[in-house]
Protein backbone atom coordinates (compact mmCIF):
# COMPACT_ATOMS: atom_id res chain seq x y z
CA UNK A 1 0.00 0.00 0.00
CA UNK A 2 0.99 3.72 -0.64
CA UNK A 3 1.31 5.82 3.02
CA UNK A 4 0.96 9.80 2.86
CA UNK A 5 2.34 11.05 6.76
CA UNK A 6 1.72 14.49 7.89
CA UNK A 7 2.32 15.63 11.50
CA UNK A 8 -0.59 15.58 13.81
CA UNK A 9 -0.51 19.31 14.42
CA UNK A 10 1.30 22.52 13.72
CA UNK A 11 0.82 25.64 15.87
CA UNK A 12 1.76 29.18 14.71
CA UNK A 13 1.26 32.53 15.77
CA UNK A 14 -1.20 34.85 13.70
CA UNK A 15 0.57 36.59 10.77
CA UNK A 16 3.66 34.34 11.43
CA UNK A 17 4.22 31.27 8.19
CA UNK A 18 2.79 27.33 8.75
CA UNK A 19 4.42 24.67 7.06
CA UNK A 20 2.71 21.49 6.90
CA UNK A 21 4.38 18.73 5.33
CA UNK A 22 3.08 15.50 3.50
CA UNK A 23 5.84 12.66 2.92
CA UNK A 24 5.84 9.36 1.07
CA UNK A 25 8.07 7.24 -0.95
CA UNK A 26 9.08 9.08 -4.30
CA UNK A 27 6.02 11.31 -3.68
CA UNK A 28 7.70 14.24 -6.25
CA UNK A 29 6.82 11.80 -8.95
CA UNK A 30 2.83 12.38 -8.47
CA UNK A 31 0.78 15.17 -8.40
CA UNK A 32 -0.14 16.04 -4.83
CA UNK A 33 -2.93 18.74 -3.52
CA UNK A 34 -4.39 19.48 -0.38
CA UNK A 35 -7.70 20.13 1.33
CA UNK A 36 -8.58 22.36 4.48
CA UNK A 37 -11.34 20.97 6.40
CA UNK A 38 -13.14 23.10 9.38
CA UNK A 39 -14.97 21.13 11.61
CA UNK A 40 -18.76 20.04 10.69
CA UNK A 41 -17.92 21.67 7.19
CA UNK A 42 -16.77 19.80 3.85
CA UNK A 43 -13.48 19.63 2.80
CA UNK A 44 -12.19 22.50 0.28
CA UNK A 45 -9.38 22.30 -2.32
CA UNK A 46 -6.93 24.59 -1.70
CA UNK A 47 -3.88 23.63 -3.54
CA UNK A 48 -3.73 21.51 -6.72
CA UNK A 49 -1.46 20.13 -8.93
CA UNK A 50 1.60 20.46 -6.22
CA UNK A 51 1.40 24.34 -6.36
CA UNK A 52 -2.04 25.62 -8.15
CA UNK A 53 -4.64 27.43 -6.38
CA UNK A 54 -8.55 27.16 -7.44
CA UNK A 55 -10.17 30.19 -7.57
CA UNK A 56 -11.19 32.28 -4.39
CA UNK A 57 -8.47 30.85 -2.38
CA UNK A 58 -5.92 33.70 -1.09
CA UNK A 59 -2.53 34.11 -2.17
CA UNK A 60 -1.41 33.56 1.26
CA UNK A 61 -1.93 29.10 0.41
CA UNK A 62 0.96 27.81 -1.72
CA UNK A 63 2.66 24.41 -2.37
CA UNK A 64 5.87 22.55 -3.39
CA UNK A 65 6.57 19.05 -4.22
CA UNK A 66 9.94 17.87 -4.30
CA UNK A 67 11.82 14.22 -3.75
CA UNK A 68 9.42 12.46 -0.91
CA UNK A 69 7.88 15.60 0.50
CA UNK A 70 5.06 17.76 -0.30
CA UNK A 71 4.33 21.02 1.24
CA UNK A 72 1.57 22.91 2.21
CA UNK A 73 2.82 26.71 2.99
CA UNK A 74 0.34 29.29 4.78
CA UNK A 75 1.93 32.81 4.75
CA UNK A 76 0.68 35.74 7.03
CA UNK A 77 -1.46 33.19 8.79
CA UNK A 78 -5.15 34.13 9.89
CA UNK A 79 -7.33 33.10 12.41
CA UNK A 80 -9.66 31.59 9.41
CA UNK A 81 -7.17 29.22 8.44
CA UNK A 82 -7.32 27.28 11.71
CA UNK A 83 -8.14 23.76 10.45
CA UNK A 84 -7.32 20.30 10.05
CA UNK A 85 -5.41 20.33 6.32
CA UNK A 86 -5.12 16.59 4.00
CA UNK A 87 -2.70 16.07 1.57
CA UNK A 88 -3.58 13.84 -1.35
CA UNK A 89 -1.83 11.99 -4.31
CA UNK A 90 -3.02 9.11 -6.56
CA UNK A 91 -1.01 6.03 -6.66
CA UNK A 92 -1.14 3.36 -9.67
CA UNK A 93 -1.93 0.51 -7.27
CA UNK A 94 -3.29 2.26 -4.41
CA UNK A 95 -5.24 5.20 -6.34
CA UNK A 96 -6.39 7.39 -4.29
CA UNK A 97 -4.58 8.29 -0.65
CA UNK A 98 -5.25 10.89 1.65
CA UNK A 99 -2.46 12.17 3.90
CA UNK A 100 -3.10 11.24 7.97
CA UNK A 101 -4.12 15.05 8.45
CA UNK A 102 -2.46 17.99 10.34
CA UNK A 103 -4.77 20.16 12.68
CA UNK A 104 -3.63 23.47 12.32
CA UNK A 105 -3.66 25.60 15.21
CA UNK A 106 -3.25 29.68 15.15
CA UNK A 107 -1.88 30.71 18.75
CA UNK B 1 -23.31 27.28 -9.02
CA UNK B 2 -21.91 23.51 -8.30
CA UNK B 3 -23.99 21.93 -6.39
CA UNK B 4 -23.84 18.05 -5.08
CA UNK B 5 -26.40 16.55 -2.58
CA UNK B 6 -25.71 13.58 -1.27
CA UNK B 7 -28.88 11.89 -0.25
CA UNK B 8 -30.02 7.84 1.49
CA UNK B 9 -27.82 7.47 4.85
CA UNK B 10 -28.81 6.21 7.71
CA UNK B 11 -28.86 3.33 10.03
CA UNK B 12 -28.53 -0.19 9.21
CA UNK B 13 -27.57 -3.67 10.74
CA UNK B 14 -24.32 -5.10 9.94
CA UNK B 15 -24.38 -7.17 7.19
CA UNK B 16 -27.23 -5.22 5.65
CA UNK B 17 -27.57 -2.38 2.32
CA UNK B 18 -27.70 0.87 1.57
CA UNK B 19 -27.31 2.93 -1.22
CA UNK B 20 -26.50 6.70 -1.25
CA UNK B 21 -27.14 8.72 -4.18
CA UNK B 22 -25.47 11.98 -5.52
CA UNK B 23 -27.65 14.69 -7.06
CA UNK B 24 -25.24 17.04 -9.32
CA UNK B 25 -26.73 20.36 -10.48
CA UNK B 26 -24.27 23.19 -12.14
CA UNK B 27 -22.32 21.72 -14.22
CA UNK B 28 -22.00 19.50 -16.92
CA UNK B 29 -22.04 16.02 -15.00
CA UNK B 30 -21.81 13.65 -18.01
CA UNK B 31 -17.94 15.19 -18.69
CA UNK B 32 -16.80 14.91 -15.15
CA UNK B 33 -15.44 11.81 -13.13
CA UNK B 34 -16.86 11.27 -9.88
CA UNK B 35 -15.39 10.35 -6.15
CA UNK B 36 -16.66 9.29 -3.23
CA UNK B 37 -14.54 9.76 0.00
CA UNK B 38 -15.45 8.94 3.57
CA UNK B 39 -14.57 10.13 7.20
CA UNK B 40 -15.46 8.42 10.22
CA UNK B 41 -16.32 10.46 13.25
CA UNK B 42 -13.24 12.11 14.63
CA UNK B 43 -10.85 10.23 11.94
CA UNK B 44 -9.29 11.73 8.21
CA UNK B 45 -10.83 11.09 5.02
CA UNK B 46 -10.52 8.07 3.40
CA UNK B 47 -10.74 7.52 -0.62
CA UNK B 48 -13.57 4.99 -1.81
CA UNK B 49 -14.28 4.98 -5.09
CA UNK B 50 -13.64 6.90 -8.36
CA UNK B 51 -16.01 6.30 -11.63
CA UNK B 52 -15.39 8.13 -15.14
CA UNK B 53 -16.99 9.84 -17.40
CA UNK B 54 -19.26 7.53 -19.11
CA UNK B 55 -19.49 5.48 -16.29
CA UNK B 56 -17.90 2.26 -18.01
CA UNK B 57 -14.75 1.93 -15.55
CA UNK B 58 -14.53 2.34 -12.30
CA UNK B 59 -11.85 2.11 -9.29
CA UNK B 60 -12.42 0.98 -5.41
CA UNK B 61 -10.21 1.02 -2.00
CA UNK B 62 -9.07 -2.57 -0.74
CA UNK B 63 -11.57 -2.00 1.99
CA UNK B 64 -14.76 -2.11 -0.02
CA UNK B 65 -13.69 -3.58 -3.37
CA UNK B 66 -16.21 -6.44 -3.68
CA UNK B 67 -18.86 -5.07 -1.54
CA UNK B 68 -19.45 -1.10 -2.62
CA UNK B 69 -20.07 -0.99 -6.54
CA UNK B 70 -20.18 2.92 -7.71
CA UNK B 71 -22.26 4.05 -10.42
CA UNK B 72 -24.22 7.07 -12.10
CA UNK B 73 -26.84 8.03 -14.41
CA UNK B 74 -25.68 10.71 -17.00
CA UNK B 75 -29.39 11.63 -18.12
CA UNK B 76 -30.66 12.22 -14.22
CA UNK B 77 -27.20 13.60 -13.32
CA UNK B 78 -26.75 11.53 -10.24
CA UNK B 79 -23.99 9.34 -9.15
CA UNK B 80 -24.47 6.19 -6.57
CA UNK B 81 -23.05 4.04 -4.31
CA UNK B 82 -24.43 0.74 -3.66
CA UNK B 83 -22.67 -0.93 -0.51
CA UNK B 84 -23.27 -4.14 0.59
CA UNK B 85 -22.43 -6.03 3.17
CA UNK B 86 -21.48 -3.44 5.09
CA UNK B 87 -19.55 -3.63 8.65
CA UNK B 88 -19.37 -1.42 11.74
CA UNK B 89 -16.40 0.03 10.29
CA UNK B 90 -18.21 1.40 7.47
CA UNK B 91 -19.26 4.02 9.72
CA UNK B 92 -18.52 7.18 8.32
CA UNK B 93 -20.20 10.53 6.59
CA UNK B 94 -19.96 9.72 2.68
CA UNK B 95 -18.74 12.60 0.05
CA UNK B 96 -19.08 13.08 -3.42
CA UNK B 97 -16.50 15.00 -4.97
CA UNK B 98 -15.97 16.24 -8.42
CA UNK B 99 -12.89 16.01 -9.74
CA UNK B 100 -10.88 18.40 -11.20
CA UNK B 101 -11.01 18.26 -14.77
CA UNK B 102 -8.31 21.13 -15.73
CA UNK B 103 -5.57 19.44 -13.82
CA UNK B 104 -2.96 17.23 -14.10
CA UNK B 105 -2.75 14.16 -11.22
CA UNK B 106 -6.40 13.72 -9.20
CA UNK B 107 -7.92 16.46 -7.10
CA UNK B 108 -11.33 16.76 -6.25
CA UNK B 109 -12.65 20.73 -6.72
CA UNK B 110 -16.19 20.23 -5.54
CA UNK B 111 -17.46 18.32 -2.37
CA UNK B 112 -21.14 17.68 -1.16
CA UNK B 113 -22.13 18.11 2.28
CA UNK B 114 -21.67 14.48 3.21
CA UNK B 115 -24.76 11.82 4.60
CA UNK B 116 -24.11 9.83 7.32
CA UNK B 117 -24.06 6.06 7.65
CA UNK B 118 -23.89 4.17 10.57
CA UNK B 119 -23.73 0.60 10.88
CA UNK B 120 -24.89 -0.50 13.97
CA UNK B 121 -26.62 -3.49 15.70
Amino acid sequence: SYDLTQPPSVSVSPGQTASVTCSGDKLGDKYACWYQQKPGQSPVLVIYEDSKRPSGIPERFSGSNSGNTATLTISGTQAMDEADYYCQAWHSSTAGVFGTGTKVTVL
Amino acid sequence: EVQLVESGGGIVQPGGSLRLSCAASGFTFSSYWMHWVRQAPGKGLVWVSRINSDGSSTTYADSVKGRFTNSRDNAKNTLYLQMNSLRVEDTAIYYCARENIAARGVSLDYWGQGILVTVSS
